[in-house]
């Protein structure tokens, strides 16, 4: 399987931040990599896929960047409405696998 | 706009097999022959974990972490697919969601999640 490591676990910010969460794979994925938000009691929802491309009805305050091992998810002004969970996923060979999250608190 | 929503009991016994549907609403499963339609579930304060998926041919692929506990199937004329997963314990009990899987398999489309306790 293919094991995907973020970091940091969390992290604290102030209003206005430009704040940076990365993973990485323990194998090239090229640029198979999804990024998701998760609000508490919410269910996932995609930002980000194939490793740069915004989904529809995101915020360009979102950004992805990054391929084979190494990505990035930026927020390029936190706000208290960007509180939440964020994971990434690669979808480079199955099992899909998921990052354990960074937690974002302002 | 497609909504998705899981269903089923939320506690299981020890042992036995946890069953869950996932009903799709405001399209159809084969409006995208390349979709597919999985399940991921998430133990408290924890991360998510891909079980299985499978398109609306039937065409399946699981975790193999799980493979040998997990039945993923699919209900066309109904709308809806399913998960079974046999031989609980208390290390399943999680989040379940339901999701779409798009042709390039990241997860584009979530239901809202059901919470499965595994009792003994």
């Amino acid at each position: 399987d293919i094991q995907m490591t973020q970091s940091p676990s969390t992290l604290s910010a102030s209003v206005g931040d430009r704040v940076t969460i990365t993973c990485r794979a323990s194998q090239s994925i090229n640029t198979w990599l999804a990024w998701y938000q998760q609000k508490p009691g919410k269910a996932p929802k995609l930002l980000i896929y194939k490793a740069s491309a915004l989904e529809n009805g995101v915020p360009s305050k979102f950004s992805g960047g990054g391929s084979g091992t190494e990505f990035t998810l930026t927020i390029s002004s936190l706000q208290p409405d960007d509180c939440a969970t964020y994971f990434c996923q690669q979808y480079s060979a199955p099992p899909w696998t998921f990052g354990q999250g960074t937690k974002a608190e302002v | 706009q497609l909504h998705l929503q899981e269903s089923g009991p939320g506690l299981v016994k020890s042992s036995e097999t946890l069953s869950l549907t996932c009903i799709v609403s405001g399209g159809s499963l084969s409006d995208n022959p390349y979709s597919y339609w999985g399940w991921v579930r998430q133990p408290p304060g924890k991360g998510l974990q891909w079980l299985g998926s499978i398109n609306h041919g039937g065409n399946t692929y699981f975790n193999p972490s799980l493979q040998s506990r997990v039945t993923v199937s699919v209900d066309s004329s109904k709308n809806h697919f399913s998960l079974s997963l046999n031989s609980v314990t208390a290390a399943d009990t999680a989040l379940y969601y339901c999701a779409r899987l798009t042709v390039t398999r990241y997860f584009d489309l979530w239901g809202q999640g059901i919470l499965v306790t595994v009792s003994s």
